[in-house]
C-alpha cells in the first residue's frame, strides 16, 4: 500500500530535549515537506525537499532542521524544542517533477513541548 | 508567488441541502488548486484540483469545485450533504502548497 508513515504519533516532552520525528515514504517520490497545523492558522510549510541532500526552508523554518540522505526518509529534527513548537505536524511527498501531482500525506504527529 | 484564503472559518448547513465551501486565490501564473479535507484526529485526504480545463472538477465522495478566472474563486460544492462530511475543509495551491487556514463544516441532522 502506498503510504507516508510518521512516528511517533504522539509525544510529549520537555524544553530543551532533542527530539526527531520521522517520516518514510514508499512511493519512490522525489519531493517531500514537513508542515505544521495550528488552530486558525492552517497548515504552514517548514521545510522541504527536492531530492536526496536539497532541501530547503518553508514558511516557518526557525527552530527546526531537516535532512534528506535517502529518498524515502525524510526526518524533522528539533534542537531545542521550546512550548510555541507544540503543534500537530504532517510530512508529505509527492513526484518531483509532476508539481501538479496530488500531495500524499502522513498521519500525522502530536507534539506537546512542556 | 501564489496565496489562497478562506472567508469563513465555519459553515453549518443542515443535511441534505447543498453546501459550499469558499475559496479565492491570488496568483501569477497558471493556478494549480486543491482541496483536501480532514476529519477529526486524522490526516489530510485529497479530495480533487483544478489544474487545467473544465472549470468544473469533480472529486472524491461526491464533491465537486468550480474554478472561476475572473472571480478568482475556486469554491467546494455538494448538491446534498450528509453529516458524514462534517470536518474541516481546506484550499490550496502552488507548486508549495500554499494552505489557507480552513472551513470547519458542520452538517447538522
Amino acid at each position: 500500500e502506498a503510504q507516508v508513515t510518521q512516528n511517533p504519533r504522539y509525544l510529549i516532552t520537555v524544553t530543551g530535549k532533542k527530539l526527531t520525528v520521522t517520516c518514510s515514504q514508499n512511493m519512490n517520490h522525489e519531493y517531500m515537506s514537513w508542515y505544521r497545523q495550528d488552530p486558525g492558522l492552517g497548515l504552514r510549510q517548514i521545510y522541504y525537499s527536492m531530492n536526496v541532500e536539497a532541501t530547503d526552508k518553508g514558511d516557518v523554518p526557525e527552530g527546526y532542521k531537516v535532512s534528506r540522505k535517502e529518498k524515502r526518509n525524510f526526518p524533522l529534527i528539533l534542537e531545542s524544542p521550546s512550548p510555541n513548537q507544540t503543534s500537530l505536524y504532517f510530512c508529505a511527498s509527492r513526484r518531483q517533477f509532476y508539481p501538479t501531482d496530488t500531495q500524499y500525506f502522513g498521519p500525522g504527529t502530536r507534539l506537546t513541548v512542556l | 508567488a501564489q496565496s489562497v484564503a478562506q472567508p469563513e472559518d465555519q459553515v453549518n448547513v443542515a443535511e441534505g441541502n447543498p453546501l459550499t465551501v469558499k475559496c479565492t486565490y491570488s496568483v501569477s501564473g497558471n493556478p494549480y488548486l486543491f482541496w483536501y479535507v480532514q476529519y477529526p484526529n486524522r490526516g489530510l485526504q485529497f479530495l480533487l484540483k483544478y489544474i487545467t480545463g473544465d472549470n468544473l472538477v469533480k472529486g472524491s465522495y461526491g464533491f465537486e469545485a468550480e474554478f472561476n478566472k475572473s472571480q478568482t474563486s475556486f469554491h467546494l460544492k455538494k448538491p446534498s450533504a450528509l453529516v458524514s462530511d462534517s470536518a474541516l475543509y481546506f484550499c490550496a495551491g502552488s507548486y508549495q502548497l500554499t494552505f489557507g487556514k480552513g472551513t470547519k463544516l458542520s452538517v447538522i441532522p
